[in-house]
């Protein structure tokens, strides 16, 4: 199982970006799948995550401003961010939240290996 | 922003055991959710150490411990190595907020 990312970099306030999470060894659609953020020098933030069946779950940090989906043809996971601001500025991992029973068992097994994103003003 | 709490920091001499606890509420850790502690060296990814209370996946030394009782849960390492110098991060479900939360983070001194 190995979940590689792609995307993120610089973006001045107000503007939108997306990152991709390429998945190997597993079929992402067959489990849930999250993105995960830490700010510099803080703890980790539960951003959004993508049920197998069920619609996507957001913070409400990012309720609105952010979608995340997939390509099941890529076997790919993306985060679609608009409306940014300095307090995105964060490093994003996608990471992948296994299921058993069609339910979530609530932990993230495999991570990406993050990427930054930075916002400026 | 979190609703876990851990201690900042904890050190301890090589060899020794140290404990990191997770104090949570009645609506995750008390409620029946799962805790969940994750390691996170400088500059990489978290990666996944207790899942469920109490179990190790595969490749993770039995030095890491994890209980849970009431609505809080603890991480123990023994035979502390230098190695173990790392973020430690508990994490569980909240019913009332509907979200996926994560403690406050722990760094681990050895």
């Amino acid at each position: 199982v190995n979940l590689v990312q792609s995307g993120g970099g610089f973006v001045k306030s107000g503007g939108s970006l997306t990152l991709s999470c390429a998945a190997s060894g597993f079929t992402l659609s067959d489990d849930y799948m999250a993105w995960i953020r830490q700010a510099p020098g803080r703890g980790l933030e539960w951003i959004a995550s993508l049920p197998t069946l069920a619609d996507a779950m957001y913070a409400d940090s990012v309720k609105g401003r952010f979608t995340i989906s997939r390509d099941s043809a890529k076997n790919s996971l993306f985060l679609h961010m608009t409306s940014l601001t300095a307090e995105d500025t964060a490093v994003y991992f996608c990471a992948r939240d296994p299921i058993a029973v069609s339910r979530s068992l609530f932990y993230f097994d495999y991570w990406g290996q993050g990427t930054l994103v930075t916002v400026s003003s | 922003q979190s609703v876990l709490t851990q201690p900042p920091s904890v050190s301890g001499a090589p060899g020794q055991t140290i404990t990191i606890s997770c104090t949570g509420s009645s609506s995750n850790i008390g409620a029946g959710h799962d805790v969940h502690w994750y390691q996170q060296l400088p500059g990489t990814a978290p990666k996944l150490l207790i899942r469920e209370n109490t179990n190790r996946p595969s490749g993770v030394p039995d030095r890491f411990s994890g209980s849970k009782s009431g609505s809080s849960a603890s991480l123990a390492i023994s035979g502390l190595q230098a190695d173990d110098e790392s973020d430690y991060y508990c994490q569980s479900y909240d019913i009332r907020l509907r979200t996926y939360v994560f403690g406050t983070g722990t760094r681990v001194t050895v």
